[in-house]
């Protein structure tokens, strides 16, 4: 199967400080990528779709201006967690789709373990 | 809306006992139906996929599903379990088509395998 890369696998920063995480489709073109959040022994929550070239989709509730989210070309998302504070702290996972009809499925990341302190 | 629905949160089984996990969806459209496994502190690998062709789906280590829509149904199951089978198990659906292609998780079926 595909191959979707995401870095760094786990982070600890400071509060106020930001984060970026990137998300990585090492063998295919990722026309559409997903961020997801995930709390402890909870299913993922997506927070937003991105399409290359084009803002992203944010989910109602998740704000915009504290996940950044860039698709700038095909093989590459990043998230960047702005001003984060404690209760940012969560399991994030990207995953990303290729286009065509015959990709039916999404290849997700290794997730990030994000830690404010 | 489209909704999927687990029930059990937990499953635990005996190994080389029969694993079956549920998985109901709503939709008026009988979507593409996926299950994912998920380790911990890891992301989510596809187990297998049902995308309107055969109604038994086989997939990797072993487990199969069964698309029944009659019953709106995509439960999971595998023959005898393994040890190595204990982890978080999600049921999924989207539909086809459309600029976006969005996941509907369950709430995920954590399973334990005891010796």
């Amino acid at each position: 199967g595909a191959v979707v890369s995401q870095h760094p696998s786990w982070v600890i920063c400071k509060s106020g400080t930001s984060v970026k995480i990137e998300c990585r489709s090492l063998d295919f073109q990722a026309t559409t990528m997903f961020w997801y959040r995930q709390f402890p022994k909870q299913s993922l929550m997506l927070m937003a779709t991105s399409n290359e070239g084009s803002k992203a989709t944010y989910e109602q509730g998740v704000e915009k201006d504290k996940f950044l989210i860039n698709h700038a070309s095909l093989t590459l998302s990043t998230l960047t967690v702005t001003s984060a504070h404690p209760e940012d702290s969560s399991f994030y996972i990207c995953s990303a789709r290729a286009a065509g009809e015959g990709w039916t499925e999404a290849f997700f990341g290794q997730g990030t373990r994000l830690t404010v302190v | 809306a489209q909704s999927v629905t687990q029930l059990g949160s937990h499953v635990s089984v005996s190994e080389g006992a029969l694993v079956l996990l549920r998985c109901n969806y709503s939709s008026s459209v009988p979507p593409y139906l996926f299950w994912y496994v998920q380790y911990p502190n890891q992301g989510l690998q596809l187990l297998l996929k049902y995308t309107s062709a055969a109604t038994l789906v086989k997939g990797i280590n072993g487990f199969e599903a069964e698309f029944k829509k009659s019953e709106t149904s995509f439960h999971l199951t595998k023959p005898s379990a393994h040890m190595s089978d204990a982890a978080e198990y999600f049921c999924a659906a989207s539909h086809s088509g459309g600029s976006n292609y969005k996941l509907t998780f369950g709430k995920g079926t954590l399973l334990t395998v005891n010796p």
